[in-house]
């Protein structure tokens, strides 16, 4: 069985600043991780994804994220947000190849200026 | 990346009517659909995985009598809310999985579905 937690249901943040939006999860095998985002009304973007390889991976809009194995976290993060990043964010693990994941609650990012 | 359309994007109807939702994959064929429930300021709880040419998984819970899916083509599943009572309101999101090294899955706009 695998889990996720997001640890922020929300995250305020002023525009430019740096922002951290925490995942960990739980899986007893190898897993795929990602993020997502949603803005109001819509289906679901990927940010990013781990796979393989490097832990520090760079996703679209500015977004990265690094898988740390012994802590199981894979955190998203930004430098410098702008207002057009208020949204929904998700993490999700996925032990196979063949899809299926499983969503985190879910953080709301607001950006105010 | 790529496209998956949903329609249609919102729907009314009345308590006790059936309403389908097609998923379809625009420019890739996806081998395996997902359908999803979203409720208001939740997170997405699969409700089945489609398969095309054989029979949907289900998760455990959701009622395979009352929401039918079907994986007609490598482009197109349709879910099919039978009866649908004021419960059923819901955001229904698919998605379309394209594997192998991609492992990714491609998510259409969403259906928002009220019944009254």
């Amino acid at each position: 069985a695998q889990s996720v937690t997001q640890l922020d249901s929300q995250v305020p943040v002023f525009e430019e600043a740096p922002v951290e939006l925490r995942c960990n999860y739980s899986s007893s095998v190898s897993v795929y991780l990602f993020w997502y985002v949603q803005y109001p009304n819509q289906g679901l973007q990927l940010l990013l994804k781990y796979l393989s390889g490097s832990t520090l991976v760079k996703g679209i809009n500015g977004f990265e994220a690094e898988f740390n194995k012994s802590q199981t976290s894979f955190h998203l993060r930004k430098p410098s947000v702008h207002i057009s990043d208020t949204a929904e964010y998700f993490c999700a693990v996925s032990n196979s190849d063949a899809g299926k994941s499983t969503f985190g609650d879910g953080t709301t990012l607001t950006v105010k200026p | 990346g790529a496209v998956v359309s949903q329609h249609p994007s919102r729907v009314i109807c009345k308590s006790g009517t059936s309403v389908k939702i097609e998923c379809r994959s625009l420019d890739f064929q996806a081998t395996t659909m997902f359908w999803y429930r979203q409720f208001p300021k939740q997170s997405l709880m699969l409700m089945a995985t489609s398969n095309e040419g054989s029979k949907a998984t289900y998760e455990q819970g959701v009622e395979k009598d009352k929401f039918l899916i079907n994986h007609a083509s490598l482009t197109l599943s349709t879910l099919t809310v039978t009866s649908a009572h004021p419960e059923d309101s819901s955001f229904y999101i698919c998605s379309a999985f394209r594997g192998a090294a991609l492992n990714e899955q491609f998510f259409g706009p969403g259906t928002r579905l009220t019944v009254l």
